[in-house]
């Protein structure tokens, strides 16, 4: 079955350490994104990639960092500079390289910090 | 800066209810409004989405209206069902240029 696979489904982590989320995807899209999601916040675009190799910042992406090095994997390392970093986070994905195709949305990743 | 304002935050209907989800939106450039449904625990799903050249769009129970003038758009949901309870994103983008700005979501609880 095609889809958008996060990994893990829950993570922990201590104060200052940095923690990288998986996301795979084998629908051979172009687009993919990270987001992230707070109650009451919506969902908040942290980075995305429209090609291999190339990435832009979205509205929240300091203390984030993304790589692109390969068409269907996009992974999101949280760093110690995230000031606030336990939240849910999704990944998703989109056929073309604009923006408004349908987004297919992992099942996210929840990150606490402890 | 919210580019897209969405009410109310949080609905319950009786089943069988039409409840009603609005946004506002201030970018006059932006040409695509879908909504998108998350059940607890899942990603979104994209539900219904609608462009500035038509006023309604139908699919299924769900209908989005759409009003160019006022910057608003709504998502109808006909004889709502306990199933329907998720929360419930509107969103809007320009054509190619900007990725998708989501509202802030509505919870919605269809109690039977």
């Amino acid at each position: 079955d095609g889809g958008i696979t996060q990994s893990p489904k829950y993570l922990f982590r201590k104060e200052g350490q940095n923690v990288t989320l998986s996301c795979e995807q084998n629908l051979n899209h172009d687009a993919m994104y990270w987001y992230r999601q707070d109650p009451g916040q919506g969902l908040r675009l942290i980075y995305y990639s429209q090609i291999v190799n190339d990435f832009q910042k979205g509205d929240i992406a300091e203390g984030y960092s993304v790589s692109r090095e390969k068409k269907e994997s996009f992974p999101l390392t949280v760093t110690s500079a995230q000031k606030n970093p336990t939240a849910f986070y999704l990944c998703a994905s989109s056929r073309g390289r604009g923006h408004t195709g349908e987004l297919f949305f992992g099942e996210g990743s929840r990150l606490t910090v402890l | 800066q919210q580019q897209v304002k969405q009410s109310p935050q949080s609905l319950i209907v009786q089943k069988g209810g039409i409840p009603i989800i609005n946004c506002a939106y201030e970018n006059t450039a932006f040409d695509y409004f879908p909504w998108y449904q998350q059940f607890p625990g899942k990603g979104p799903a994209l539900l219904i989405a609608i462009r500035p050249d038509v006023s309604e769009k139908k699919e299924g129970r769900f209908t989005i209206s759409f009003n160019k003038s006022a910057k608003q758009f709504s998502l109808h949901i006909m004889d709502s069902q306990p199933g329907d309870s998720a929360t419930y994103f509107c969103a809007a983008s320009t054509s190619g240029n900007t990725p998708l700005v989501f509202g802030k979501g509505t919870r919605l609880s269809v109690i039977a």
